[in-house]
């Protein structure tokens, strides 16, 4: 299984401030046949269902703000909240798609500091 | 996008077999697949398995044959059924849409999940 290691473990950041969460993969994550990387970032509020924001590593979901953006390639990828809100306050899970079975990272909390 | 619920026991005995079943709507279950994930207390995600209209499935070895997925496209439903329970498959569970590129998926939606908790 390929396996994804996110960091931090936890983040605290200003309002208005970057966030910056990092995913690692234990292999190559891209597809070769669209030459995209089988990577989606989850927003999991407390209380609520995971909510996709990203995925193929850097194409945002209908209606996700802009702040958040995906980035990376390979196997190093990372989600930034350019300017974090309040509403973003979550825990935020990377999910690889090139290879069964699909794995999780560990997640990574945001609070606000 | 639809709707996904989930529903079931929420309190199950070591050693049976927990039901879950997933009622989709404003959606139809004849399109893409449908998958089940589970969240230990403290633990990450795991996908359980999923299954497409026609009863085609895929389940994740980990569970050493103990899941079995099946679909109902007449009641838009698909269902989990997971044997031989131990306190270790106490979690939440939800079912999600799943989007297959090639030969693995993302889940979206998702339901609202289901706390499932194995204790006599």
């Amino acid at each position: 299984d390929i396996v994804m290691t996110q960091s931090p473990d936890s983040l605290a950041v200003s309002l208005g401030e970057r966030a910056t969460i990092n995913c690692k993969s234990s292999q190559n994550i891209l597809f070769s046949t669209n030459n995209k990387n089988c990577l989606t970032w989850y927003q999991h509020k407390a209380g609520q269902s995971p909510k996709v924001i990203i995925y193929w590593a850097s194409t945002r979901e209908s209606g996700v703000p802009d702040r958040f953006s995906g980035s990376g390639s390979g196997t190093n990828f990372t989600l930034t909240i350019s300017s974090l809100q309040a509403e973003d306050v979550a825990v935020y899970y990377c999910q690889q798609y090139h290879s069964s079975p699909p794995t999780f990272g560990g997640g990574t909390k945001v609070e606000i500091k | 996008q639809g709707k996904l619920q989930e529903s079931g026991p929420r309190l199950i005995k070591p050693s049976e077999t927990l039901s879950l079943t997933c009622t989709v709507s404003d959606d139809s279950i004849r399109s893409y697949y449908w998958s089940w994930v589970r969240q230990p207390p403290g633990k990450r995600l795991e996908w359980l398995g999923y299954i497409y209209h026609t009863g085609r499935s895929k389940y994740n070895p980990s569970l050493n044959s103990r899941v079995t997925i099946s679909v109902d496209p007449s009641k838009n439903q698909f269902s989990l059924q997971l044997t031989s329970l131990t306190a270790a498959d106490t979690a939440v569970y939800w079912c999600a849409k799943t989007l297959i590129p090639g030969t693995a998926g993302w889940f979206d939606p998702w339901g609202q999940g289901i706390l499932v908790t194995v204790s006599s």
